[in-house]
């Protein structure tokens, strides 16, 4: 694809609902990341996967966040029971390879408001 | 502990060079030095990368002395559309959570 697409854009929630992101990457990349930006702060990293698989789960603030993904493309973070410190942007990026010296793309990010 | 510190903002006037300076006092052998720009309601999109001495693109250069504890990025004459905050981050070609520490930033503001 062209580039890193997030959906949706904008979405906002009640206390205590579930939502689902969505991250389409890069079409051939084997990496994939999820962030976290809470208004006026830096990127906190969330999550990594290298293919289908997230090695390293230990960035995720809490039980209630979960992520997956399949077929070596699409990948959905999923916040059960939202909180309004939930509230954020999430930006998703994906990179050729697991390797550092790869660039990262960027998606626009999905703003998540909760209620 | 963080892997790399940046002032948090810097101000400057349109036409001048900018440089912004970030600290890695523990960066390791194998670890290279990437920078990445974040305009508002974007996501970042990536700079520059180095390893030693200078690196130089068509939007910045990297400076980086031979210690490593440190690198300096310059942005030469910039212009209203460069502000925006600028990330460093290090970390090696293995890939994994801590090479991912994106900290605050430096929240550049370019003044006409």
């Amino acid at each position: 694809g062209a580039g890193v697409s997030q959906s949706p854009s904008n979405k906002v929630t009640e206390k205590g609902k579930d939502v689902e992101l969505r991250c389409d990457p890069i079409s051939g990349h084997t990496a994939l990341y999820w962030y976290r930006q809470r208004l006026g702060q830096g990127l906190e990293f969330l999550i990594y996967f290298q293919g289908n698989s997230a090695p390293d789960k230990s960035g995720l603030p809490s039980d209630r966040f979960s992520a997956e993904r399949t077929g070596e493309s699409v990948s959905t973070l999923t916040i059960q029971r939202t909180q309004q410190e939930d509230s954020a942007v999430y930006l998703c990026a994906s990179s050729a390879r697991l390797d550092f010296t790869d660039t990262q793309y960027f998606g626009p990010g999905t703003r998540l408001t909760v209620l | 502990l963080a892997k790399t510190t940046q002032p948090i903002s810097m101000d400057s006037y349109e036409g001048q060079e900018v440089n912004i300076t970030c600290s890695h006092n523990n960066i390791a052998t194998n670890d290279y030095i990437t920078w990445y720009q974040q305009f508002p309601s974007q996501g970042p999109r990536f700079i520059i990368q180095g390893y030693k001495t200078k690196v130089t693109n068509e939007v910045a250069s990297l400076f980086i002395p031979a210690d490593r504890k440190s690198s300096t990025l310059s942005l030469p004459r910039v212009s209203l559309s460069d502000t925006a905050v600028y990330y460093c981050l290090v970390g090696d070609k293995r890939g994994g959570a801590n090479n991912l520490f994106f900290g605050t930033g430096t929240r550049l503001t370019v003044i006409p």
